[in-house]
């Protein structure tokens, strides 16, 4: 069956810009998770939802970085005037149960460059 | 999350089997342990997970010490695709995130 999947998968913008990142998740996943990984690091936990509900957006950096999952499936992610610290690439991961740490399914991220 | 300790780096001969240690002592009763792994330029995939039985699936075995400070995660006939960073995580129970950390970057070698 189709699995998580992002787009764009790569994403190129100029410092300042704003950009908006998808993710579709596995049909029926009750929760969505949204992770940041720069290179030569793991991925590190930004936010969570469960169906269309925020639970925790502990791991934003910054107000400069918003999402949202309006219908509980499809999900965004928004990073407004980007930063050159903003570069990494952006993974997705949906599962079926509510808890965090349910096996998760990834997607193949977005990799983000801010010029 | 329970703190981990793996090794940066391993190197493992193709066909042979990877032994992949991780370090859990902080590990409480009810937490288990999960093992992920990150193929270059793909997002990180679910290998098993385990409380305090040994596991297998098809693709690997959970070996978990008796006090449950340690595992290891083996792949019996290591191939090139087996390529990879290894993470070896123990969530905490309820709605706390992953910690994923740094992991281990196994080399199979032809």
């Amino acid at each position: 069956g189709a699995g998580v999947s992002q787009s764009p998968r790569y994403k190129v913008a100029k410092r300042g810009q704003d950009v908006a990142l998808r993710c579709d998740p596995i049909s029926g996943h009750v929760s969505l998770f949204w992770y940041q990984q720069a290179l030569g690091q793991g991925p590190e936990f930004l936010t969570y939802f469960q169906n269309e509900a925020q639970l925790d957006k502990s791991g934003l950096p910054s107000d400069r970085f918003f999402a949202e999952r309006p219908e509980g499936s499809v999900s965004t992610l928004k990073i407004q005037r980007t930063q050159q610290e903003d570069s990494a690439v952006y993974l997705c991961a949906s599962s079926p149960g509510r808890a965090t740490y349910n096996e998760q399914f990834f997607g193949p991220g977005t990799r983000l460059t801010v010029l | 999350d329970a703190k981990t300790t793996q090794p940066t780096s391993m190197d493992c001969a193709e066909g042979r089997a990877a032994n992949l240690p991780c370090n859990h002592s902080t590990i409480s009763g009810n937490e288990y342990v999960y093992w992920y792994r990150q193929i270059h330029s793909q997002g990180p995939q679910y290998i098993i997970h385990g409380l305090k039985n040994n596991e297998t699936n098809e693709m690997a075995s959970l070996i978990i010490t008796e006090d449950r400070k340690s595992s290891t995660l083996i792949l019996p006939h290591a191939t090139l695709r087996d390529t990879a960073v290894y993470y070896c995580i123990v969530p905490i129970s309820g709605n706390t995130p992953l910690v994923f950390g740094k992991g281990t970057r196994l080399s199979v070698i032809a």
